[in-house]
């Protein structure tokens, strides 16, 4: 099984519909993130979470919300999707400390979402 | 602002061909730098990483050396193989957004046999 899991893995939805991107964790870290992909634009951070009770906007959190139910549970959700929120959406989970040391972030295989 | 720029794909080459997929970067301070990497269907993974100026790092045959009077950090390998196929991903990280890693729009590699 896959230390990172995220499901759905392809979603198909409807403008104005709330979607809920799911990701859950194994390997104990206490970091979590999630970030968009999109063709030729390479991975944006939507929102990050250190722990539990600590959770921040990345640099296109608008039109989404996060939330962290437990060390190894991390949500995104779509209030009210657009289209332009189509997109490849990344789980990902680290140590804690910088990246100069552990030098990695782990992901998920990704969730395919389609906006119509 | 702090950035990286990669170098447009797809690369296309065929097996055992010498690959260089290059990046560049701007950074307000010393970043560390990376290499991950993407396989079809799959999330992204390391591949490599270096943390000063000069160092090299390495991994499956890949390279890529720190290079601060050129800002760059160019992926290398000798001779590819169709199991390179994937999108490559340069990345920076500076000590002041412990949290974030900015990457670049990322390269596609096909090697065909």
């Amino acid at each position: 099984d896959a230390d990172v899991t995220q499901t759905p893995r392809n979603r198909i939805t409807k403008t104005g519909k709330r979607i809920m991107l799911e990701c859950s964790q194994t390997k104990g870290h206490d970091r979590m993130y999630w970030y968009r992909q999109d063709p030729g634009l390479g991975l944006q951070l939507i929102y990050y979470s250190f722990d539990v009770k600590d959770i921040n906007k990345g640099e296109i959190s608008d039109g989404y919300s996060v939330s962290r139910q437990a060390q190894a549970k991390f949500s995104l959700s779509l209030e009210s999707a657009i289209p332009n929120q189509t997109a490849l959406y990344f789980c990902a989970t680290s140590e804690t400390g910088d990246f100069a040391n552990t030098g990695e972030l782990f992901f998920g295989e990704g969730s395919r979402l389609t906006v119509l | 602002g702090n950035s990286v720029t990669q170098m447009e794909g797809p690369v296309t080459l065929s097996e055992e061909a010498f690959l260089t997929i290059n990046c560049t970067y701007t950074a307000t301070g010393y970043p560390s730098l990376f290499w991950y990497v993407q396989y079809p269907g799959e999330g992204l993974q390391l591949l490599l990483k270096a943390t000063k100026a000069d160092d090299k790092g390495s991994n499956k045959g890949f390279e890529a050396t720190y290079r601060k009077e050129t800002t760059s950090f160019h992926l290398e390998k000798g001779s590819v193989q169709v199991s390179d196929s994937a999108v490559y991903f340069c990345a920076l990280w500076l000590m002041d957004s412990s949290y974030k890693l900015i990457f670049g729009s990322g390269t596609r590699l096909l090697v065909r046999p």
